[in-house]
């Protein structure tokens, strides 16, 4: 069973659409998040959510909108793409404990590969 | 702002040759986390240690911390072709992680 799973794989599309990318997870967490990992390897945190409510929003452009549903469903839609949003988008979720405000070790889809021409 | 600096950045050695990552970073932290990233693939947590444990095993992966120098140390024993990925050390900070830009570790046959 797939822990984190993310649709589609792969997104190549032009500049100036609109496109979503779906994040599911089956492990009971309560907290998920939206990474962006450039060309360089360079992993940066976009999003978090606890419980469906946002909780982190890293400096992000609003053509970024999340979406979560339930605790397990975590979407990110992109507005008016732009090429430097061409990156792999990875979601990610952890269990938040007790006391609240720890970290704890994170569990990450396979990433989305968005290209954009 | 990036919290965590790993060095190398890449890393060339035999198979059964031990590899050595280091981290540093900049603020006081709740952890550190490793993580390694097979091309192509998501992010697989290895460790994690908390700011007041000064080392860590498992398996053939030890891994230090001294807060006093804000470093760590990933060393990987005995490695295998399998081992090669990239290593990224995230610090925990409050309720979130922050990533490095990572070691490429490439096992030598």
């Amino acid at each position: 069973d797939t822990a984190v799973s993310q649709t589609p794989k792969y997104l190549v599309t032009q500049m100036g659409n609109d496109k979503s990318i779906k994040c599911e997870q089956n492990l009971g967490h309560d907290t998920m998040y939206w990474y962006k990992q450039d060309s360089k390897k360079f992993l940066k945190i976009m999003f978090s959510y606890n419980n469906k409510e946002l909780i982190i929003n890293e400096t992000v452009p609003n053509r970024f909108s999340p979406k979560s549903p339930d605790k397990a469903h975590l979407n990110l839609h992109i507005n008016s793409l732009e090429l430097g949003d061409s990156a792999v988008y990875f979601c990610a979720s952890s269990q938040v404990g007790i006391p609240s405000g720890s970290s704890y070790e994170q569990y990450f889809g396979p990433g989305t590969r968005l290209t954009v021409t | 702002s990036q919290q965590g600096e790993e060095d190398p950045q890449a890393l060339s050695i035999q198979e059964g040759e031990n590899a050595t990552m280091n981290c540093s970073y900049k603020t006081s932290i709740n952890n550190l986390q490793w993580y390694r990233q097979n091309s192509g693939r998501g992010l697989v947590h290895l460790i994690l240690i908390r700011s007041n444990e000064r080392e860590k095993h498992s398996g053939r992966l030890r891994v230090t911390l001294d807060t006093s120098k804000k470093s760590s140390s990933l060393l990987i024993t005995a490695s295998r072709a399998a081992d090669t990925a990239s290593y990224f050390c995230a610090t925990g900070i409050y309720d979130k992680i922050i990533f490095g830009k990572g070691t490429r570790l490439h096992i030598l046959p």
